[in-house]
C-alpha cells in the first residue's frame, strides 16, 4: 500500500499572507488533486493535475496557484489569505488505469487571523 | 454543474441497527457514485462504488441506484460504534474526465 503525506497539518497565517501547502505520494499514481472542505458544504475542486508538469484548474482554482514539479508532489499556493477564513485542504490522488478511486491524505487545516 | 445532495444532515443510530443514508444527483448521465467514510482528522476514506441500475453488496454494506430517480442510497447493516463517521456521496459526470462532485455529508453517530 501506499501513503499520501500532507504538510503542515496545521497553518496559521495572517491576512494577505502567500501560504503554500505540500503533498507528497508513494503511490506512482500520475494524477493528483486539492480539494477544499468547509464545513458543512462538500467537497471543492480547487486543482488537479494528470501528469507532471501538468496543470487543470477546478471549480474553485481563483486565489490559488498549483506546481507539479515531480510526479509523486503537489504542492498549493494561497497566493493572498483572507481573513478570518477557515477551511481543510485535501490532498488527493488516483491510478492512471481506473482513475476512479481517490486516495486521501489527513488534510491540512488552515486558519487566517 | 452536476449536484449532489445528501440526506438526512445527520443520523443517530443505536448499535446493531441498520443505517440508511440517501444522496440525490442531477444528471441522469452521471457515470460511477462513490461512498466515502471520513473520521474526525482523517481524510475521506473510499468504501463502495456502483455504476449500473440496481444494488450492490460489500460485507455489511448496500448501495442501491435508481438513475430514473437520480437516487442512490447506502445501508449499513449491524452498525457498529465504529462506523460513526461522516458519510460523503461523490458523483463522476459523464464527459468530467478525473472530476467527482461531492455532497455535503451525513453524519453518523452509532450509540452502544
Amino acid at each position: 500500500g501506499g501513503i499520501i503525506t500532507q504538510t503542515p497539518k496545521f497553518l496559521i497565517g495572517q491576512e494577505g499572507q502567500k501560504l503554500t501547502l505540500k503533498c507528497q505520494q508513494n503511490f506512482n499514481h500520475d494524477t493528483m488533486y486539492w480539494y477544499r472542505q468547509d464545513s458543512g458544504k462538500g467537497l471543492r475542486l480547487i486543482y488537479y493535475s494528470i501528469t507532471e508538469n501538468d496543470l487543470q484548474k477546478g471549480d474553485l482554482s481563483e486565489g490559488y496557484d498549483a506546481s507539479r514539479e515531480k510526479k509523486s508532489s503537489f504542492s498549493l499556493t494561497v497566493t493572498s489569505a483572507q481573513k478570518n477564513e477557515m477551511a481543510v485542504f485535501l490532498c488527493a490522488s488516483t491510478d492512471s488505469i481506473s482513475n476512479e478511486r481517490l486516495f486521501f491524505g489527513h488534510g491540512t487545516k488552515l486558519s487566517v487571523l | 454543474q452536476e449536484k449532489v445532495q445528501q440526506s438526512p444532515e445527520s443520523l443517530i443510530v443505536p448499535e446493531g441497527a441498520m443505517s440508511s443514508l440517501n444522496c440525490t444527483f442531477s444528471n441522469s448521465a452521471s457515470q460511477s457514485i462513490w461512498w466515502y467514510q471520513q473520521h474526525p482528522g482523517k481524510g475521506p476514506e473510499a468504501l463502495i462504488s456502483i455504476f449500473s441500475n440496481g444494488n450492490k453488496k460489500e460485507g455489511r454494506l448496500t448501495v442501491y441506484l435508481n438513475r430514473a430517480s437520480l437516487h442512490v442510497s447506502l445501508h449499513i447493516r449491524d452498525s457498529q460504534p465504529s462506523d460513526s463517521a461522516v458519510y460523503l456521496c461523490a458523483v463522476r459526470a459523464s464527459g468530467s474526465f478525473n472530476k467527482l462532485t461531492f455532497g455535503a455529508g451525513t453524519r453518523l453517530a452509532v450509540c452502544p
